[in-house]
């Protein structure tokens, strides 16, 4: 089955530095990868994703890229604010699949 | 966003004690999922329903039961917990199962095993 892994567990950015998170998958035939935000308390949120078609997606401050080859997608964030300090998720699954997660990254923005 | 809606935000229950949760969605999705989030530990899928049938169980032991009545409601009847089965509970529904659409997720229900 299906196994993500991410990377790192935590990473601490002052305000405006930028901030990358990486997650690794396993079946290649994943082709749908998610990204969730947790605030401290709150519910998981869909921030952005992506499908095996492209390599990249945009929206405002916030990208993520995709290498089927090497099997591994990141999240960009820039100018970061501390209103994103949260934890992250990234997911893959393929078709027939449910999402699985990865651990999660607790980012903290310090202004 | 009211899309997903979990009650109790909060249960506390000694371990002998029987108690659902309970998850609606209003979003017109046909897959719902029960999620257990521990500290520190990534999302644990615990049950998946597709049109009312359960299509995944991930090894969770029989003290959780899981009740889908319609594709709208979803239910974790609880009995006999341990402990380590203290956590916060995430409903969350997509338009399928199958078909690699987003989920949104419902507020949880901490639940707490005295």
């Amino acid at each position: 089955g299906e196994n993500v892994e991410q990377h790192p567990s935590t990473l601490s950015v002052q305000e405006g530095d930028s901030a990358v998170i990486k997650c690794t998958y396993s079946d290649s035939a994943s082709n749908y990868f998610p990204w969730y935000k947790q605030e401290l308390g709150k519910r998981p949120q869909l921030i952005i994703d992506i499908r095996s078609n492209v390599g990249e997606k945009k929206d405002q401050r916030i990208a993520v890229t995709l290498n089927k080859t090497a099997k591994h997608f990141s999240l960009h964030i820039t100018e970061t604010q501390p209103e994103d300090s949260a934890v992250y998720f990234c997911a893959a699954s393929r078709v027939g699949t449910a999402l699985i997660f990865g651990k999660g990254t607790t980012l903290s923005v310090s202004s | 966003e009211t899309g997903v809606t979990q009650t109790p935000r909060h249960l506390v229950m000694g371990m002998t004690n029987k108690k659902s949760l309970k998850c609606e969605q209003h979003l017109g999705h046909n897959a719902m999922y029960w999620y257990k989030q521990s500290a520190k530990k990534p999302l644990e899928l615990m049950f998946v329903y597709n049109f009312k049938e359960q299509t995944e169980n991930n090894s969770v032991p029989s003290r959780f039961s899981p009740e889908c009545p319609n594709s709208s409601h979803l239910f974790l009847h609880l009995h006999t917990l341990q402990p380590e089965d203290s956590a916060l509970y995430l409903c969350a529904s997509s338009q399928e199962r199958d078909m690699n659409q987003p989920q949104h997720f419902g507020d949880g229900t901490r639940l707490s095993i005295l």
